[in-house]
């Protein structure tokens, strides 16, 4: 069964530094990878997806890659500011194109 | 990529009631996706619609509590029937396109009194 898990489960860092949020999956049998955003009492926002065949994916200042072999994605912020203070979410889709979730970081980025 | 919207965008309702939520897309998709998100939690698939058929619910989620409709390609809804304040979540509707992408409307935040 696949298990999603994403450290830390929150993150607190000054405005500016760049940083990495870290999923990690059990099954490496996925189709794709999804990061998204979401703020609070809010829905979410798709920010990038990894199909199973790539290694990594860009936009803007946000870079996720993929690996695999060791059931690990990460989601690189550069620069980052006090907008982007939001929960990121990670979702695999399995080998069923099922959806699995992980529990979330929550960035807070301080002025 | 896909636009969602949502109506209503939250509501306050008493024990017992019902509120049906609607989730219409700018554009055609075949499956539309509904989830609960619970207070501090992450999404939890209710069920999942296509347009001309039952939906189809997830384990600990029955029709006769959350009752779907999707009348054509761009639209549905979901009722919540009989509510109780363990009910209070976000409901979210979710779409996919293209290559597997999921797309989220902003979400009906719920609070059952």
């Amino acid at each position: 069964k696949q298990e999603v898990t994403q450290i830390p489960a929150a993150l607190s860092v000054p405005e500016g530094e760049n940083l990495v949020l870290n999923c990690s999956f059990t099954d490496s049998a996925i189709y794709n990878l999804q990061w998204f955003r979401q703020d609070p009492g809010k829905g979410l926002t798709s920010l990038l997806l990894i199909q199973s065949s790539q290694r990594e994916q860009t936009s803007g200042r946000l870079n996720a890659s993929l690996d695999k072999s060791s059931g690990r994605s990460t989601l690189y912020i550069a620069a980052s500011q006090p907008g982007d203070s939001a929960t990121y979410l990670c979702a695999v889709k399995d080998s069923n194109y099922q959806l699995i979730w992980g529990a979330g970081t929550k960035l807070i980025i301080k002025p | 990529s896909a636009v969602i919207s949502q109506k209503p965008s939250r509501d306050i309702c008493q024990r017992g009631t019902s509120l049906t939520i609607q989730c219409q897309v700018d554009s055609q998709v075949t499956m539309m996706f509904w989830y609960r998100q619970q207070p501090g939690q992450s999404l939890t698939l209710i069920a999942t619609a296509n347009q001309g058929s039952e939906a189809t619910y997830e384990s600990g989620f029955v029709i006769d509590k959350f009752p779907i409709s999707r009348p054509n390609l761009t639209f549905s809804t979901l009722t919540v029937s009989n509510m109780s304040p363990e009910d209070s979540s976000i409901y979210l509707c979710s779409v996919e396109q293209g290559r597997s992408e999921q797309f989220f409307g902003p979400g009906t935040r719920l609070t059952v009194l």
